[in-house]
């Protein structure tokens, strides 16, 4: 148990579908992250959030779209992805300001299956 | 973008063997990162690195920020089965501030009873 709960831990979804993964860090950290796990690649960053702003968007297709309504929790919308989006998504936290700000926690993963 | 190169990229062991492995980059990094990765979780934080030359334990783990500031090194000593995983470096991209991290491709570890 790192801190960081994610959910749902499994989703399937057709593409014309719509769904949304959450993200809560209980680490009291304000800075938040949702990065792409495929197979046979690095994690590949997606946004950054540091107190509720998004700082980066690291090239990210519109049809994911992220939500930071507080430190504490992160969202990632879907809609309308494709076959090649399936991966599982990381969300990560850490603490901004000293010197273990590079420390990210991450929660278990969504692993998503787009039919 | 930045890259980190991890060798090997997968380690076939017995149990009770210990492990060497690496990780280099083209460019500086300032802070590496080891994690470990179960299958079906995410990453857990093993060691953090901030010094050039600094060498960390935890437990029969031990890392080491290379004197060059692009290279990084993790050991495992008398390994157990529950260290298999996949095995990452990662480091923040020049800059500072709330970045995402670059993560190597992974070490494979698999241990042999």
């Amino acid at each position: 148990e790192t801190g960081v709960t994610q959910t749902p831990r499994h989703l399937v979804m057709g593409m014309t579908n719509k769904k949304s993964l959450k993200c809560e860090q209980h680490l009291g950290h304000n800075a938040m992250y949702w990065y792409k796990q495929s197979a046979k690649k690095p994690l590949e960053l997606m946004f950054v959030y540091n107190f509720k702003e998004q700082t980066e968007n690291n090239s990210v297709p519109s049809r994911f779209s992220p939500e930071c309504p507080n430190s504490s929790h992160l969202f990632l919308h879907l809609h309308t992805l494709q076959p090649e989006d399936s991966a599982l998504y990381l969300c990560a936290s850490s603490r901004t300001g000293s010197r273990s700000y590079n420390e990210q926690f991450f929660g278990p993963g969504t692993r998503l299956t787009v039919l | 973008g930045q890259q980190l190169n991890q060798s090997p990229q997968s380690m076939f062991i017995q149990e009770g063997e210990d492990v060497s492995m690496n990780c280099t980059s083209s460019s500086i990094f300032n802070t590496w990162l080891w994690y470990k990765q179960d299958p079906g979780e995410g990453p857990v934080l093993l060691i953090a690195l901030y010094k050039a030359g600094e060498l960390t334990s935890n437990g029969r783990l031990t890392a080491q920020f290379g004197i060059t500031r692009k290279d990084s090194f993790l050991n495992i000593s008398a390994s157990i089965p529950s260290d298999v995983g996949i095995y990452f470096c990662a480091g923040p991209p020049p800059g500072g501030g709330a970045d995402g991290l670059t993560f190597g491709k992974g070490t494979h570890l698999i241990i042999q009873p």
